[in-house]
């Protein structure tokens, strides 16, 4: 069965430094992966998404994930953090557990941004 | 222009009450979601629909009952509320096919359950 984990519950960065936000997941094939971010009180928005090709995905907002097969990781990265940035960040892994495709989210990392 | 709607978006009601969650989706999508996040944050996902079939159903109990009139609507019924269920619900939807589709998320339903 695949799963998710986000090691870290709450981040805190200083605005204009860099973040990464670590995801990884367990699955036996090569796994769909996505990143999405949920704002306060709002719906969940995708960043970015893998499943092939180049292991380093641009996604929205200048967010970046890297897929690493080796260490089962699909961290998020951005290279300067903007007030805006707080917020809920969702790891999921897609794929197929018992022939139905469905997709399984981490518990969320909570991304705190001081001025 | 929205992608995906949810009403309401607060459910304010007493234990033992029913009640519904509607969410229609203007995507053209073959399916549809509906995810339970509790407090801590914790995503679950707990039916499935494509095209108005029942695809996913997850260890959710049987007082939630999923109706799906067509591919464009899938609403979530709720029987016999309990404090358990106060938390907030996402319908979701997804073009069909393979894995790699992004779904796509309404705003949410928070249900509060006194």
């Amino acid at each position: 069965a695949q799963s998710v984990t986000q090691p870290d519950i709450h981040i805190t960065v200083s605005e204009g430094a860099s973040l990464e936000l670590r995801c990884n997941y367990s699955y036996g094939a090569t796994p769909y992966l996505f990143w999405y971010v949920q704002s306060p009180g709002q719906g969940l928005q995708l960043l970015l998404k893998y499943f092939s090709g180049d292991t380093l995905v641009q996604g929205i907002k200048g967010f970046e994930a890297e897929f690493k097969r080796s260490q089962s990781s699909f961290n998020l990265r951005k290279p300067s953090v903007h007030w805006s940035d707080a917020a809920e960040y969702f790891c999921a892994v897609g794929g197929h557990t018992s022939g139905t495709y469905k997709y399984i989210f981490g518990t969320g990392t909570r991304l705190k941004v001081l001025a | 222009d929205t992608a995906v709607s949810q009403t309401p978006k607060y459910l304010v009601t007493q234990m033992g009450n029913d009640k519904s969650i509607k969410c229609e989706q203007n995507l053209g999508h073959d399916t549809m979601y509906w995810y339970k996040q509790d407090s801590k944050k914790f995503l679950k996902i707990m039916f499935s629909y494509n095209n108005k079939e029942l695809i996913i159903n997850e260890t959710v109990p049987n007082r939630f009952s999923p109706k799906s009139p067509d591919k464009a609507h899938l609403n979530l019924h709720i029987n016999s509320l309990e404090l358990g269920d106060s938390a907030v619900y996402f319908c979701a939807s997804s073009p069909v096919g393979a894995g790699s589709n992004e779904q796509f998320f309404g705003p949410g339903t928070r249900l509060t359950v006194l």
